[in-house]
């Protein structure tokens, strides 16, 4: 079946503009994570959801970036007024509901620039 | 937080030689997985293994999870298993429920022909 997509594969943008990323998960997997990796801070966690609920948004690194999730399914992260160090590449998974600790299954990722 | 240590951080290799990488863990998980990062940045799973051993043709893993570490074999490397590979765990934070993975900074291999 089809795996995890995400768009735009690419987007260059200008400092202080808003940016949106979006996720489509694998049919049926009801937990969505974001995260990036960036050179300098390797893959990182940002924020993780449980249907359409977010119980861990520990990772997120300001009150610029937040996420949402809608009829379980896609999910939009959207960084507000971007600096050059969001520059990245953010990596959406999706893993099926059950028991503790389900394989994580990572999209291809959307590789942000900002200059 | 637990820490994920990856060794060695970069492996030469001829083709055809095998090597082994290791992962440790600084505290107990419900979710280990090991990822093989291709050129294109696409992680692609290899290995769901909190515990045990598992194969998959020339790979196979190995994770003893009282002891905090787990170990992946290539054998007979060949030039399209350069790139990087993660390890990644994943504690039991929500009473039950997934938690996100943490990635240790992965070992960059490169296989010579």
């Amino acid at each position: 079946g089809a795996g995890v997509s995400q768009s735009p594969s690419n987007k260059v943008t200008e400092k202080g503009k808003d940016v949106e990323l979006r996720c489509d998960p694998i049919s049926g997997h009801t937990a969505l994570y974001w995260y990036r990796q960036s050179l300098g801070q390797g893959l990182e966690f940002l924020i993780y959801f449980q249907g359409n609920s977010a119980p861990d948004k520990s990772g997120l690194p300001s009150d610029r970036f937040s996420a949402e999730r809608t009829g379980g399914s896609v999910s939009t992260l959207t960084i507000q007024r971007t600096q050059q160090e969001d520059s990245a590449v953010y990596l959406c998974a999706s893993s099926p509901p059950g028991r503790r600790g389900e394989t994580q299954y990572f999209g291809p990722g959307t590789r942000l620039l900002v200059l | 937080g637990i820490q994920v240590e990856q060794s060695p951080p970069d492996l030469i290799l001829q083709e055809g030689a095998n090597s082994t990488l290791r992962c440790n863990f600084s505290d107990s998980v419900n979710n280990l997985q090991w990822f093989h990062q291709n050129p294109w940045g696409q992680l692609i799973n290899l290995f769901y293994i909190p515990s045990g051993t598992k194969q998959n043709g020339r790979l196979s893993a190995t994770t003893v999870a009282t002891e905090r570490y787990s170990l992946l074999y290539i054998s007979s490397s060949q030039t399209t298993d350069s790139g990087v590979y993660f390890c990644a765990v994943g504690g039991d934070y929500y009473g039950g429920s997934q938690g996100n993975l943490i990635f240790g900074k992965g070992t960059k291999l490169s296989v010579k022909p």
